[in-house]
Order: structure tokens, then C-alpha cells, then sequence
């Protein structure tokens, strides 16, 4: 299976903040990797499919780049209702798997 | 309203069963591949299945291979998760999700259900 690591794990950041997470994929996946938020107590929300490709009703501030291994999601500008965890997901192969997660914490 | 919602869950002693059923509505049901993802108590998402629009491909995670089985009705817009020879590491809230697009599998997972919780304990 491709293992998908996340970094880093927990972030402490601040409103107004440039947040940037990074996640790396243990064989090459092409641009296949979606990114999703998730809250306390709530289903995970799609945020970016195909690496950098933002579904639609997200907040422009959300974006994601890369290809290969390596994909990053940025929020350019961290707003109170951004402090949730983030996951990276990859689907290159019919055994998708997750990265381990990132929380984003004041 | 695109919607998927699940049921089925509750507390099953190890070694038992249980079926999962995940009701959709507000979409072509039979055009769109859909999955199970679960998640353990604090920890993070792990996706357990798969299954194609049609019914006829069907894909596991090599955690649950030969202990899950995944099915769907699609008269009656419903995906099942069989889940046999349960254990502790079972135990987790199970997601259903919708694959983003038609008759397309993988893809990244666009509508999600609130979940259904599953607790393996003697």
C-alpha cells in the first residue's frame, strides 16, 4: 500500500496566519490526492481533488499544489472557522489510504 | 438534497457481526461508486471499502479483507457493509462517502454521511 505522512502533525497558528501543510506519498501518485477538513464531532468536508483542483463552495483562501510525492494545502489567510484537522488522501490505486491528519490549533 | 445517511451501528461483543446500511437520496444512485471510511476513537481516517456504481467491483483494505463484505441495492439506493469476526480495533465511527464522480473509481470523496458508530467490547 502507499503510505501517505503528513507534517506536521499538530500546528499552532493564529488568525491572519499563511498556514502551509505538506504531505508526502511513498511512491509516486501522480496528482492524484484529494485534501479534506474535518471538525470535532463532524464528517470530513472536501476541500481540493486532483492535488490542486478546489471543490466548488470552498473559500478561495484554501489551495493545493504539487504532483509526484510531494503536495502541499495553504490557507493564505487562517480565519477562526479554519481550526479543524486536515487529512490528505491519495487514489491513485483502488487502495486508497489517508495521511495520518494535521490539527491546526490556536 | 444530496444526502447519504447510515445505520446499523451499536455495540457487538467480539467475534460477532453486524450490517451497516447507508440510505442515499437527492442523486443518481446507481451512477456513482461509493465507499466506507471509519475512523477509531481520536485517531485518524482509514478507508475500509469500495464498491463501483454498478456492484459489480468491490475493493477492501487488507485490515478487513475476508471479514467485511460491501454490497449495494440499487432499487433501493443502498450501500452495506457487512462486518464479521469483529475485534476490538473495529471499533470506530463508520462513514459513508460518495465518490465524485460517475462511474468513475477512485476519486476523492465528495459527499460524506454523518456516521454510525461501531463498538466491539464483551
Amino acid at each position: 500500500d502507499i503510505q501517505m505522512t503528513q507534517s506536521p502533525s499538530t500546528l499552532s497558528a493564529s488568525v491572519g496566519d499563511r498556514v502551509t501543510i505538506t504531505c508526502r506519498a511513498s511512491q509516486s501518485i501522480s496528482d492524484w490526492l484529494a485534501w479534506y477538513q474535518q471538525k470535532p464531532g463532524r464528517a470530513p468536508k472536501l476541500l481540493i481533488y486532483k492535488a490542486s483542483n478546489s471543490q466548488t463552495g470552498v473559500p478561495s483562501r484554501f489551495s493545493g499544489s504539487g504532483s509526484g510525492t510531494e503536495f502541499t494545502l495553504t490557507i493564505s489567510s487562517l480565519q477562526p472557522d479554519d481550526f479543524a484537522t486536515y487529512y490528505c488522501q491519495q487514489y491513485n490505486t483502488y487502495s486508497r489510504t489517508f495521511g495520518q491528519g494535521t490539527k491546526v490549533e490556536i | 438534497e444530496v444526502q447519504l445517511l447510515e445505520s446499523g451501528g451499536g455495540l457487538v461483543q467480539p467475534g460477532g457481526s453486524l450490517r451497516l446500511t447507508c440510505a442515499a437520496s437527492g442523486f443518481i444512485f446507481n451512477t456513482y461508486a461509493l465507499t466506507w471510511v471509519r475512523q477509531a476513537p481520536g485517531r485518524g481516517l482509514e478507508w475500509v471499502s469500495a464498491i463501483s456504481a454498478s456492484g459489480g467491483d468491490t475493493f477492501y483494505a487488507g485490515s478487513v479483507q475476508g471479514r467485511f463484505i460491501i454490497s449495494r441495492d440499487n432499487s433501493r439506493n443502498m450501500v452495506f457493509l457487512h462486518l464479521d469476526s469483529l475485534v476490538a480495533e473495529d471499533s470506530a465511527v463508520y462513514y459513508c462517502a460518495r465518490v465524485r464522480i460517475t462511474f468513475i473509481d477512485p476519486d476523492a470523496l465528495d459527499i460524506w454521511g454523518q456516521g454510525t458508530m461501531v463498538t466491539v467490547s464483551s
